[in-house]
């Protein structure tokens, strides 16, 4: 069973930049696709990016481009993703997720999501 | 990019009753891309549906998902004490790959 173990919450500053982690346990990150999901408070969810087998990349959400990087270190199972040039808009739950390509094509395994904070 | 409408924004139970749930397309999608997730206060969304009317690993069978085109439909046909909570419709297509519903929260009467 894949699980995927997100690191704490976080506390920025505006124009600061956030590093959320994604530990991956029961199977190995490079047999999973690892995308980032985000959630305002209150709000609903919001896809950020992640790796597109169809196109052997990254790819990310146009309004994130330029300001987000999903990495993957497959030594360490574990999975990043950096934001740049935070905003108050930025406060968010910052979920990492597997989606399955095969039969899915949905997100089928969750983090914990990690809260990042921005305020002066 | 499609856009997914759920509304109302909330539907209102009491257990036992049955639940219909609605997720509109702003076009056409193929029933193979539509999923439904359920998601509880402090906690990551659940996969409950996929390909519209699959249901996910361990998912109780009073939860049905139907539907085609533009019109998608989750249903639960008894609601126990653990279903209240919101539901979310997502579809993958292109630019952008992945775009969610905006969500109904199911709650008691």
């Amino acid at each position: 069973q894949v699980q995927l173990v997100q690191s704490g919450a976080e506390v920025k500053k505006p124009g600061a930049s956030v590093k959320v982690s994604c530990k991956v346990s029961g199977y190995t990150l490079t047999h999973l696709t690892m995308h980032w999901v985000r959630q305002a408070p209150g709000k609903g969810l919001e896809w950020m990016g992640g790796f597109d087998p169809e196109y052997g990349e990254t790819i990310y959400a146009r309004k994130f481009q330029g300001r987000v990087t999903m990495t993957e270190d497959t030594s360490t199972d574990t999975a990043y993703m950096d934001l740049s040039r935070l905003t108050s808009d930025d406060t968010a739950v910052y979920f990492c997720a597997t989606v399955d390509y095969g039969d899915y094509f949905a997100f089928d395994f969750w983090g914990q999501g990690t809260l990042v904070t921005v305020s002066s | 990019e499609v856009v997914l409408t759920q509304s109302p924004g909330t539907l209102s139970f009491s257990p036992g009753e049955r639940a219909t749930l609605s997720c509109r397309a702003s076009q056409s999608i193929s029933s193979r891309y539509l999923a439904w997730y359920q998601q509880k206060p402090g906690q990551a969304p659940r996969l409950l549906i996929y390909g519209t009317s699959s249901r996910a690993t361990g998912i109780p069978d009073r939860f049905s998902g139907s539907g085609s085109g533009t019109d998608f439909t989750l249903t639960i046909s008894r609601l126990e004490p653990e279903d209240f909570a919101v539901y979310y419709c997502q579809q993958y297509g292109r630019s952008p790959p992945f775009t969610f519903g905006p969500g109904t929260k199911v709650d008691i009467k």
